[in-house]
């Protein structure tokens, strides 16, 4: 079946602008996370849903980032007045409860110019 | 502060010997480890969790709460195991957040 999809899979943007990340979620599954992975590091927790609610936002780095999930499927990633230290590749990750295994997307790859 | 450590960037062996990727944690609780894998352009995969106890393309990795550590071992390392491994935390129930290591990059070499 179909993967955790997101979109686009670039994006390259300019300081100050703003950028909307998709994540499409595999159908069913109930949570939903945000990771941003810059180079050479592993993932770093942004975001996680249980449903339409944020369930721990606690990764966010500060509120220019802001993320929704409305009818409790796909979810998008808002960054407000980029920032060139923004730049990494975002990934979404889905599971069918929060105890479950999580699928990765492919992510996302931010660039601020 | 929960952490995830792997001491290796880059671990490098020849095709048929055994190999050892280090994890170690930082957790007072009862954790969940995981390793997951990145194959050269795929996306990341889990490929084992401690509580299931399986043995997953030939890798192993017990947990060892006394040394805080979660080491992945396989006896014969393969040239299609070259790959990034990252250890994973969680600290589990409605906390479903992983913790990351920074990963080893593992090259078999034939």
């Amino acid at each position: 079946g179909a993967g955790v999809s997101q979109t686009p899979s670039n994006k390259v943007t300019e300081k100050g602008k703003y950028v909307e990340l998709r994540c499409d979620p595999i159908s069913g599954h109930t949570a939903l996370y945000w990771y941003r992975q810059s180079l050479g590091q592993g993932p770093e927790f942004l975001i996680y849903f249980q449903g339409t609610g944020a369930a721990d936002d606690s990764g966010l780095p500060n509120d220019r980032f802001f993320a929704v999930r409305p009818e409790g499927s796909v979810s998008t990633l808002k960054i407000q007045r980029t920032e060139r230290g923004d730049s990494a590749v975002y990934l979404c990750a889905s599971s069918r409860t929060a105890d479950y295994e999580q699928y990765f997307g492919p992510g996302t790859r931010l660039t601020v110019t | 502060a929960q952490r995830v450590t792997q001491p290796e960037k880059l671990l490098s062996v020849f095709k048929g010997a055994p190999v050892e990727l280090k994890c170690n944690y930082s957790y007072s609780g009862s954790p969940e480890l995981f390793w997951y894998v990145q194959y050269s352009r795929q996306r990341l995969q889990l490929l084992l969790r401690h509580i299931s106890r399986e043995s997953i393309k030939g890798f192993t990795a017990d947990l060892n709460k006394g040394e805080t550590s979660f080491h992945l071992k396989k006896p014969f390392a393969q040239e299609e195991d070259s790959a990034m491994y990252y250890c994973a935390l969680s600290l589990g129930g409605s906390q479903g957040n992983l913790i990351f290591g920074k990963g080893t990059k593992l090259s078999v070499k034939p």
